[in-house]
This record gives structure tokens, C-alpha cells and sequence, in this order.
């Protein structure tokens, strides 16, 4: 069936960095973008960015833009995003999600189990 | 960016109510409108694309409608499994933002 399947969870301190992994079955992983999106305690969920997976084109939310990197390997089926600089409220559920997109309509059709991530000294 | 507001951010309701909630662009997104259901601990999961398109195994009772910069999401008889948080999301232009949700609770 087709899934996801993500990383397991993470502790860093501030300042540090984390890379999320998000492995793709059951569909050809080329044909479907990758979107990230993102979930604090208590909150609602904000949208990170999306990849390309066959162009490895890469769209950023403003406020993550130079701290956040997007990444594919085709290989493998695995997307992956890394957040530098961590702070306190980066502390969140990181979730990867399928992008479908036809006829102009896009939405995330697949999600996976999500990762949480915990930043804290 | 465009801005995403639902109303009302919380309800109350019982089993076989109707529910409406109502989401509103900062500026029109045409038919760019997803809705997502979130239960407690878990991942959201698309209901309705492109503002009113039922996906595939989403029952019957959800429905979504609206253009330009207001939309809604209706269900016709709350189920127990109903209960759970909604967001809409814009997919006219990134970033491609959410609502602040609704929660959906027990009366």
C-alpha cells in the first residue's frame, strides 16, 4: 500500500540541526512532489515547503527560507528535510506528506506518521 | 501571503447534528481550497480538494462549497468519528497556508 514512513524522534539542543528522513512504498516516487509541514504542542499545522522529486525544485515558507534545506534521494525513495539553528519553537511534530497535483489541483493526499522533534537545553 | 480564518475556532455538537464551518481568504484563491480532518494524535487526512471534490473514501456526509474568498465545509450527520479538529488550506499560492482550525468537540 502506499505509505510513508518517517524517522524517529528527536532531542537537540538550541542551535543544533536535524534532518528528518521520510521514506516512500507503493507508488512511483518520482511522479509525486514531497510537502513538509509542521505542528507545535497545542497548535495548528504551517505549511514548510515542498520538493520537486524529479526536478529537485525546492519551494520554502519565508519565515524558514535559509535556515531549512529539502532533499530527495531517488534511490532510495527518501525525502528528507533538514532544519538548522533550532530553537525552542521549532519544537514541533514534523509530518511528510505525498503532494498530488492534477488538473491544477494540489493537495496532500498521503501523510506520513510523523516525527517529533524536541529542542530543548 | 495569503491569510486563512475559520469560524468558529471551536464547537460543540452532538451525534446526528449538522455542522458547518467557514473558512475565508485574505484575497480570492478561486477553487485553490483543501479541507483536512485531524483526529488527536494522528496525521491530518484530506477530506474535500479543490474547494467542493469529495476524496475517495470520505463518506458522503462531508461536503465543501464556496469560490473566490469564502468557502465551507458542511457535515450533514455528525458521526462519533466526526469528532476532531478541521483545517482549510489554500493551494492557490505558496505557502500554501492553513486555517487555524476548528475543533470540533461533545456538546
Amino acid at each position: 500500500q502506499v505509505q510513508l514512513v518517517q524517522s524517529v524522534a528527536e532531542v537537540k539542543k538550541p542551535g543544533a540541526s536535524v534532518k528528518v528522513s521520510c521514506k516512500a512504498s507503493g507508488y512511483n516516487f518520482m511522479r509525486y512532489g514531497i510537502s513538509w509541514v509542521r505542528q507545535a504542542p497545542g497548535e495548528g499545522l504551517e505549511w514548510m515547503g515542498w520538493i520537486t522529486t524529479y526536478t529537485a525544485k525546492t519551494f520554502y515558507a519565508r519565515k524558514l527560507e535559509g535556515r531549512v534545506t529539502l532533499t530527495t534521494d531517488t534511490t532510495t525513495s527518501t525525502a528528507y528535510m533538514e532544519l538548522r539553528s533550532l530553537r525552542p519553537d521549532d519544537t514541533a511534530v514534523y509530518y511528510c506528506a505525498r503532494r498530488e497535483d492534477t488538473n491544477m489541483v494540489t493537495f496532500m493526499d498521503v501523510w506520513g506518521q510523523g516525527t517529533t522533534v524536541t529542542v530543548s537545553s | 501571503d495569503i491569510q486563512m480564518t475559520q469560524s468558529p475556532s471551536s464547537l460543540s455538537a452532538s451525534v446526528g447534528d449538522r455542522v458547518t464551518i467557514s473558512c475565508r481568504s485574505s484575497q480570492t484563491i478561486t477553487t485553490f481550497l483543501n479541507w483536512y480532518q485531524q483526529r488527536p494524535g494522528k496525521a491530518p487526512s484530506v477530506l474535500i480538494s479543490a474547494a467542493s471534490n469529495l476524496q475517495s473514501g470520505v463518506p458522503s456526509r462531508f461536503s465543501g462549497s464556496g469560490s473566490g474568498t469564502d468557502f465551507t465545509l458542511t457535515i450533514s450527520s455528525l458521526q462519533p468519528e466526526d469528532f476532531a479538529t478541521y483545517y482549510c488550506q489554500q493551494s492557490y499560492s505558496t505557502p500554501y497556508t492553513f486555517g487555524q482550525g476548528t475543533k470540533v468537540d461533545f456538546k
